[in-house]
């Protein structure tokens, strides 16, 4: 059964700083893996898919890698900004109309 | 183009009573997914219909919980009777079949609460 943990629960950090939020999967044979944001009282927004050829993909300033043979993404974000306060979740699908499964979730505050 | 619809939006109910909840994927995508998300944990897969069949039930507590989509458009998730563990956010999402597009669309959710 697959497992994916994140790393750290929760995160705060000043304005400005760059981060990265990790991911871990147990099961390496993933068709992709995605990272959402979800906002307090909303559903879930795609960041970015990484597909399993892939290493990384790359969205403003969000880049996610993939390393599939060791099970980890992880999710960079540069010059962190309030409006990035969110949690981030991490999910894999096992094939290509799968259902996703989900990690715990990253709880980001960025402080002004 | 429109998005995920779910309602209500919120629901309180007390135990043993029964739910339903609404879902109307995005036009023309064949594959609609039912999630529960507690408090502080990921979102876990509930049911998954490809157009009206049922893909993967493996998670859903058939006890309590039933689902359907009729006419491979709509979904309605219900509960009956209702537990106080049953207290979650309910997301839908929905795919389209194309090979280029994986990506799942979310609904804003169900929040229902059992006293």
């Amino acid at each position: 059964k697959q497992e994916v943990t994140q790393i750290p629960a929760a995160l705060s950090v000043p304005e400005g700083e760059n981060l990265v939020l990790n991911c871990s999967f147990t099961d390496s044979a993933i068709y992709n893996l995605q990272w959402f944001r979800q906002d307090p009282g909303k559903g879930l927004t795609s960041l970015l898919l990484i597909q399993s050829s892939q290493r990384e993909q790359t969205s403003g300033r969000l880049n996610a890698s993939l390393d599939k043979s060791s099970g980890r993404s992880t999710l960079y974000i540069a010059a962190s900004q309030p409006g990035d306060s969110a949690t981030y979740l991490c999910a894999v699908q096992g094939g290509g109309a799968d259902g996703l499964t989900f990690g715990k979730g990253t709880h980001l505050i960025i402080q002004p | 183009e429109a998005g995920v619809a779910q309602s209500p939006r919120y629901k309180i109910i007390e135990k043993r009573q029964s739910v339903a909840f609404w879902c109307n994927p995005i036009s023309g995508h064949a594959t609609l997914y039912w999630y529960q998300q507690i408090l502080g944990q990921g979102p876990k897969l509930l049911i998954q219909f490809q157009n009206n069949g049922v893909v993967d039930d493996s998670q859903l507590p058939k006890d309590r919980f039933s689902a359907e989509r009729l006419k491979g458009v709509d979904s309605t998730l219900k509960i009956q009777p209702a537990k106080l563990e049953d207290s979650a956010v309910y997301l839908c999402a929905s795919s389209s079949d194309r090979f280029d597009t994986d990506t799942q669309y979310f609904g804003p959710g169900t929040r229902l609460t059992v006293l």
